[in-house]
């Protein structure tokens, strides 16, 4: 019963690298979404999608990239990391219908130097 | 804009102790309200929900109602354990946000034995 799978658990770039964190759901949910915690801050939006092929900024989007090719896989990129993306980011996903709870992956916990 | 509130922690208590941790929130319609809970070095996870005025919610010993008329949604335990310490986020869903939820930045709580 694996639900949402993150990976990797942790990362460490330097200024201006790229890298994709992956994220993936076997509940077959139609709704996915990256969130950023920052202490202090709680947990905002990055992006979000509906479903395949469609995807959606959130409240934080600059710097990231997302797309949704497929129902499992919602994949998050970073084109050129700053130290401000410092952050533990968190997968998750639901039904998407009225009134629906998010499932959580344990995060990847990623610094930038 | 839609928003929560949270009490701002930390909150120590000692075993056995009643819990409060106040939520309140701004939101066109009626949303419906979350509790999650994230233990050390996981992802949230759902502690409880309510969807409509003065339904309440319960999960593990806690429980919080839906107050639409103080746009409240506490959560309260009537004597917490160690392994209940965790950081606690209130969250709601407006009905057409597409599954989007909306965070208070969170409480965290430390039960000493």
């Amino acid at each position: 019963n694996a639900g949402v799978t993150q990976t990797p658990k942790f990362q460490v770039l330097k200024t201006g690298q790229s890298m994709t964190l992956q994220c993936a759901q076997d509940m077959n949910h139609e709704y996915m979404s990256w969130y950023r915690q920052d202490p202090g801050m709680g947990l905002r939006l990055i992006h979000y999608s509906v479903g395949a092929g469609i995807t959606d900024q959130g409240e934080v989007p600059n710097g990231y990239n997302v797309s949704r090719s497929t129902t499992e896989d919602f994949p998050l990129r970073l084109l050129s990391a700053a130290p401000s993306q410092t952050s533990v980011y968190f997968c998750a996903s639901s039904t998407g219908q009225n009134n629906s709870p998010l499932h959580f992956g344990n995060g990847t916990r990623l610094t930038v130097t | 804009g839609d928003s929560v509130t949270q009490m701002e922690g930390p909150v120590t208590l000692s075993e056995e102790a009643f819990l409060t941790i106040n939520c309140t929130y701004t939101a066109t319609g009626y949303p419906s309200l979350f509790w999650y809970v994230q233990y050390p070095g996981e992802g949230l996870q759902l502690l409880l929900k309510a969807t409509k005025a003065d339904d309440k919610g319960s999960n593990k010993g806690f429980e919080a109602t839906y107050r639409k008329e103080t746009t409240s949604f506490h959560l309260e335990k009537g004597s917490v354990q160690v392994s209940d310490s965790a950081v606690y986020f209130c969250a709601l869903q407006v009905g057409g946000s597409q599954g989007n939820l909306i965070f208070g930045k969170g409480t965290k709580l430390s039960v000493k034995p």
